[in-house]
């Protein structure tokens, strides 16, 4: 029972470089996000996901992109990774639009030098 | 995009004090809810709202969804060490198909033991 697990756990990456961050759910949920934790800004929204196949933008999509290709994933990448998209990055997933059904991973903690 | 004014931004109290912090919108909400973060993890939710004027409990723990539906107080008594952490409101308003979450600055909170 994992639940929501994203890897990798830390990366530190030089600015232009690009990486991709996994998020999996074990769980069927239909729904899958991505947030950005900066200090004192709570957490924002980058790209969702609706079911398999669909993403949509969330409230800060830019230099972002994401994958659903299959239910129980979701991807993130950063094609060419800024200091300003130095952040902690949380996928969550729900059953359904129902926020009470939200389901967070760990996080993963990246740093752009 | 909108906004959730949480406050306090942090919290030191001794062991043993109650706490209460509170969220405030411009914006009328459907559901609040309240998240606790622990360090290195992702959000928990704690108490989701559902009703204008509900008042909900789970343990230490009581939420209120305001009657104007554009604000939420969650109080803590008793306060014990493991409730050190960031508490997070959020809000979610029905939108036809994009009922995204949108979440509040967080209140640090400290226990003094």
């Amino acid at each position: 029972n994992a639940g929501v697990t994203q890897t990798p756990k830390f990366r530190v990456l030089k600015t232009g470089q690009s990486m991709t961050l996994l998020c999996a759910q074990d769980m069927n949920h239909e729904y899958m996000y991505w947030y950005r934790q900066d200090p004192g800004m709570g957490l924002r929204l980058i790209h969702y996901s609706v079911g398999e196949g669909t993403t949509a933008k969330g409230e800060v999509p830019d230099g972002y992109n994401v994958s659903r290709l299959k239910k129980q994933n979701f991807l993130l990448g950063l094609e060419s990774a800024a200091p300003s998209q130095t952040s902690v990055y949380f996928c969550a997933s729900s059953p359904t639009w129902d926020a009470y059904g939200y389901t967070f991973g760990s996080g993963t903690r990246l740093t752009v030098v | 995009g909108q906004q959730l004014n949480q406050s306090p931004q942090s919290m030191f109290i001794q062991e043993g004090e109650d706490v209460s912090m509170n969220c405030t919108s411009s914006s009328i909400f459907n559901t609040w809810l309240w998240y606790k973060q622990d360090p290195g993890e992702g959000p928990v939710l704690l108490i989701a709202l559902y009703k204008a004027g509900e008042l909900t409990s789970n343990g230490r723990l009581t939420a209120q969804f305001g009657i104007t539906r554009k604000d939420s107080f969650l109080n803590i008594s008793a306060s014990i060490p493991s409730d050190v952490g960031i508490y997070f409101c959020a809000g979610q308003r029905l939108q036809g198909g994009s009922e995204k979450l949108v979440f509040g600055k967080g209140t640090k909170l400290t226990v003094n033991p």
